[in-house]
């Protein structure tokens, strides 16, 4: 099965709020695991991204917590901002090195009230 | 810094119509893709280029095609628009080393 199943589809957050969300999926040949941020009218752009041989990755305010035996993983965004609110797309990698191609969820819309 | 350039960014066309949306990317990266995004379905890859002259099918092909002349230019085809094809489409490009895409902003196509 190729598909990542993300979310919730939209969220809203309380400025200084945790915004969490979370993605699925079923083929243990994925091996990368990034999160895009899209803003209106713009492209995606890599926001954070971890590998399954770690169970969590911290960058600043963002973190990706990776449960390998349930095949899930999850981003959380501590302190969330109204700068925050955008659209949030989890991907894994299908195949190995160069040659493989990311698989996206469906994204989830936040947004952060101030 | 350009990085990746789509053209147009906006394009109405009418049924049965063809149109190319035009991708360059100035760095120097092998692999190209173009994916179409829809409310609530993500991003479907539609074809990608490992390099100058190769190309592949994604996961949406049909109705589409693609051409790799040079490793910079990356164009898409539609061949007899349908409303399926009403999306926002971006082109993207992989730094190899840290496997990062790098999209453009978008065109927005609407078939009527």
């Amino acid at each position: 099965q190729q598909q990542v199943k993300q979310s919730p589809q939209s969220l809203i957050v309380q400025k200084g709020g945790i915004s969490i969300i979370n993605c699925a999926y079923e083929n243990t040949a994925f091996d990368y695991f990034p999160w895009y941020q899209q803003f209106p009218g713009k492209g995606p752009a890599l926001l954070i991204a971890i590998r399954p041989d770690v169970s969590e990755k911290k960058e600043g305010r963002f973190t990706i917590s990776f449960n390998k035996s349930a095949k899930q993983f999850s981003l959380h965004i501590m302190d969330s901002q109204p700068g925050d609110s955008a659209t949030y797309f989890c991907a894994a990698l299908l195949g190995s090195g160069n040659t493989g191609k990311l698989i996206f969820g469906q994204g989830t819309t936040l947004q952060v009230k101030p | 810094n350009a990085g990746v350039t789509q053209t147009p960014k906006f394009r109405i066309l009418k049924i049965g119509q063809s149109m190319t949306l035009q991708c360059t990317q100035d760095m120097n990266h092998n692999y190209m893709y173009w994916y179409r995004q829809d409310p609530g379905m993500g991003l479907k890859l539609i074809y990608y280029s490992v390099g100058a002259g190769i190309t592949d099918k994604g996961e949406v092909p049909n109705g589409y095609n693609v051409s790799r002349s040079t490793t910079e230019d990356f164009p898409l085809r539609l061949e007899l628009a349908a409303p399926s094809q009403t999306s926002v489409y971006f082109c993207a490009s992989k730094d190899s080393n840290t496997g990062e895409l790098f999209f453009g902003e978008g065109s927005r196509l609407t078939v009527l």
